[in-house]
């Protein structure tokens, strides 16, 4: 059962565009959800995180979006560029269970100049 | 910022050997490490959660005995392979945890592992 829903799974999105990967999730006891890019042969690298307390995060060129009645999140990649062409994962974790991450299923993001 | 090694970053093995993967905390204690795996454009997959001194807690359907873990100091988590077969080569990762109650966990690079 997979307990974080990602989509889309790859996207293609023009230089300077902006990139959107959303995630949805069903168990109301998680509070912490970051975003993770991943290259190549790489382990994943943590892009932002927010916890259910807020509404939106931004960080730079990155923003999540958090709607929390909907049990939905989403990641805005602003003015994308090339070398943000990744694999973008969102996970979700709750308190009390050793913090373990459930992952969504990954989005391959293509920016093409 | 926090960083997690690996060693080693690939290995290629023959069919019932053994192979041991190192994961460290460089700057930093981690009371908690995880182990995931990785499929070719798949997800991570989180196979056991190991705490320092403990014994590893692992996940459902993954073998206990085949993928032995070591916690054996807040820096350094071990993952044993043992007896490898084609069917566990895949792509290991380790993160870590500062501390109980800190949701964050820093990945390590990953290592690559094929069993001929």
């Amino acid at each position: 059962q997979q307990q974080v829903k990602q989509s889309p799974q790859s996207l293609i999105v023009q230089k300077g565009g902006i990139s959107i990967i959303n995630c949805a999730y069903e168990n109301t006891a998680f509070d912490y959800f970051p975003w993770y890019q991943q290259f190549p042969g790489k382990g994943p690298a943590l892009l932002i995180a927010i916890r259910p307390d807020v509404s939106e995060k931004k960080e730079g060129r990155f923003t999540i979006s958090f709607n929390k009645s909907a049990k939905q999140f989403s990641l805005h990649i602003m003015d994308s560029q090339p070398g943000d062409s990744a694999t973008y994962f969102c996970a979700a974790s709750r308190p009390n269970t050793g913090n373990q991450f459930y992952f969504g299923t990954g989005t391959s993001l293509t920016v093409i100049p | 910022g926090a960083v997690v090694s690996q060693h080693p970053s690939w290995v290629i093995c023959k069919s019932g050997t053994s192979v041991k993967i190192e994961c460290r905390s460089l700057d930093f204690q981690a009371t908690t490490m995880f182990w995931y795996r990785q499929f070719p454009k798949q997800s991570l997959m989180l196979m056991a959660t190991s705490n320092e001194g403990s014994k590893a807690t692992y996940e459902q359907g993954v073998e206990k005995d085949k993928f032995l873990i070591n916690h054996a100091s807040l820096t350094l988590s071990t993952l044993t392979v043992t007896s490898a077969h084609p069917e566990d080569s895949s792509f290991y990762i380790c993160s870590a945890r500062e501390r109980e109650g800190l949701n964050e966990q820093f990945f390590g690079p990953g290592t690559r592992l094929t069993v001929l």
